[in-house]
C-alpha cells in the first residue's frame, strides 16, 4: 500500500506570502492519479490539482502542482485570506496524506 | 452544473447494514472513476473505496474490506456503497467524489452515517 506523507503538518504564513506544501510517497506513483484537495471547516473538500499539475475547473492560477515519482509539491504563489485551509494529497485508489493545515500567522 | 448528491445515511446499530447512493448529473458519469471518502468528526479524510469508470477495477481500504461493497450503474448515473457489519468507528460523513486523470473531478456534500446502539 502506498503511504503519502505530507509536510509540514502545519504551515503558518501571512497573506501575500508564498506557500509550499510537500507530499512524499513511499513508492513511485503515477502522476496521472496524484491529486491535491482543499478543505475548509464545515465544507466538503474540493479538487484543486489533478494529474499532479493540472488545475481543476475554477481554480485560480496562484495554485500550481508539480513533481513526479515520489515527490510532489503544491505551491500557492501569493496567499489570499480564503486560502487558509487544510490541504490533502492523494493518489486515486489509495489513502490520503495526513493533511497540511495552512494557518494565518 | 455538476452535481453529486449522496443519500442513504442515518442512524444504524452496530452490526447493522446501510446502503449509500450517489446521484450524478451535469457531466459524463461513465468517463470518471468514482470514490467514497469518509470523515469522522474532527478527523482527516479517509479513503474508503474506488471504482473505475467501467467497473473493471475496484479498490477498498483495509478498514472496510470484506464489509463494504462499491458498485456503479452508468446507465443510471449512480454510485452505491453497501455497508454491512457496521461498527462504531464507521461513524462519519461519507462523500462521493469523481476523478479523471484528464478531466478533473468533483465532490458531493456528504451524508452522515452514525453507528450507535
Amino acid at each position: 500500500e502506498i503511504v503519502l506523507t505530507q509536510s509540514p503538518g502545519t504551515l503558518s504564513l501571512s497573506p501575500g506570502e508564498r506557500a509550499t506544501l510537500s507530499c512524499r510517497a513511499s513508492q513511485s506513483v503515477s502522476s496521472s492519479y496524484l491529486a491535491w484537495y482543499q478543505q475548509k471547516p464545515g465544507q466538503a473538500p474540493r479538487l484543486l490539482i489533478y494529474g499532479a499539475s493540472s488545475r481543476a475547473t475554477g481554480i485560480p492560477d496562484r495554485f500550481s502542482g508539480s513533481g513526479s515519482g515520489t515527490d510532489f509539491t503544491l505551491t500557492i504563489s501569493r496567499l489570499e485570506p480564503e486560502d487558509f485551509a487544510v490541504y490533502y494529497c492523494q493518489q486515486y485508489g489509495s489513502p490520503f496524506g495526513q493533511g497540511t493545515k495552512l494557518e494565518i500567522k | 452544473e455538476v452535481q453529486l448528491v449522496e443519500s442513504g445515511g442515518g442512524l444504524v446499530k452496530p452490526g447493522g447494514s446501510l446502503r449509500l447512493s450517489c446521484a450524478a448529473s451535469g457531466f459524463t458519469f461513465s468517463s470518471y472513476n468514482m470514490n467514497w471518502v469518509r470523515q469522522a468528526p474532527g478527523k482527516g479524510l479517509e479513503w474508503v473505496s474506488s471504482i473505475s469508470s467501467s467497473s473493471g477495477y475496484i479498490f477498498y481500504a483495509d478498514s472496510v474490506k470484506g464489509r463494504f461493497t462499491i458498485s456503479r450503474d452508468n446507465a443510471k448515473n449512480s454510485l452505491n456503497l453497501q455497508m454491512n457489519s457496521l461498527r462504531a468507528e464507521d461513524t462519519a460523513v461519507y462523500y462521493c467524489a469523481s476523478y479523471s486523470s484528464s478531466l478533473g473531478g468533483d465532490w458531493g456534500q456528504g451524508t452522515l452515517v452514525t453507528v450507535s446502539s
